[in-house]
């Protein structure tokens, strides 16, 4: 049980392009997820919580105009990178919380390359 | 807001030996610590967790010790083995939010 699935594993886009990044849980609903950015030999950075019908809670230093969230249901939390430049490029991978619990399951990542 | 720092960056064992891995926090309210290990390129997989209300925790060949009062706690892996070799991260609650060290880099050779 608890397994997180992210879509695309991986994608390449063109600068200036948007891209969306889908995180859903599997088999249990999630009405808090989280997205991570990480970048080449680096640790995981938390970017935005996502609650279900409320809006995202952004870390400091990240624009929430240019990764927009929506988590509109129970089992799915959107990211899409909008305006996406080269140094967009990175592992984002989403996880959502267990029921009842602090622990995060997390999805495979997504590859973000922007040429 | 919580940081978590966790030395060493890289850490190379021969295969058999033990490793230490420590971590500290900032957050005295934070009261949940979980160990990740992360194959390149796959998601982080939790490995063992540990609670404020518990000092220690072991399961198998790893354990985690916590120190609330030095705001410090260390994985241990013992008998390590060339599968263990990964990078592992160490995490710490902010509400419901993680925040994780650096990440260590361990190399097991045989």
């Amino acid at each position: 049980g608890a397994v997180v699935s992210q879509h695309p594993s991986w994608v390449i886009c063109k600068s200036g392009t948007s891209v969306k990044i889908e995180c859903r849980s599997l088999d249990f609903q999630a009405t808090t997820m989280f997205w991570y950015r990480q970048f080449p030999k680096q640790s995981l950075m938390l970017m935005a919580t996502s609650n279900e019908g409320s809006k995202a809670t952004y870390e400091q230093g990240v624009e929430k105009d240019k990764f927009l969230i929506n988590h509109a249901s129970l089992t799915l939390s959107t990211l899409t990178v909008t305006s996406a430049h080269p140094e967009d490029s990175s592992f984002y991978i989403c996880s959502a919380l267990g029921q009842g619990t602090y622990e995060q399951y997390f999805g495979p990542g997504t590859r973000l390359t922007v040429t | 807001g919580e940081n978590v720092e966790q030395h060493p960056s890289t850490l190379s064992v021969q295969e058999g030996d033990s490793a230490v891995i420590k971590c500290t926090y900032s957050d005295s309210a934070s009261n949940y610590f979980p160990w990740y290990k992360q194959e390149l390129g796959k998601r982080p997989q939790l490995i063992i967790d540990i609670r404020s209300n518990v000092g220690e925790k072991k399961d198998q060949r790893i354990a985690v010790t916590l120190n609330k009062t030095a705001k410090h706690f260390s994985l241990h892996i013992t008998e390590t083995q060339p599968e263990d070799s990964a990078v592992y991260f160490c995490a710490a609650n902010a509400g419901t939010a993680l925040i994780f060290g650096k990440g260590t880099t361990l190399s097991v050779s045989s």
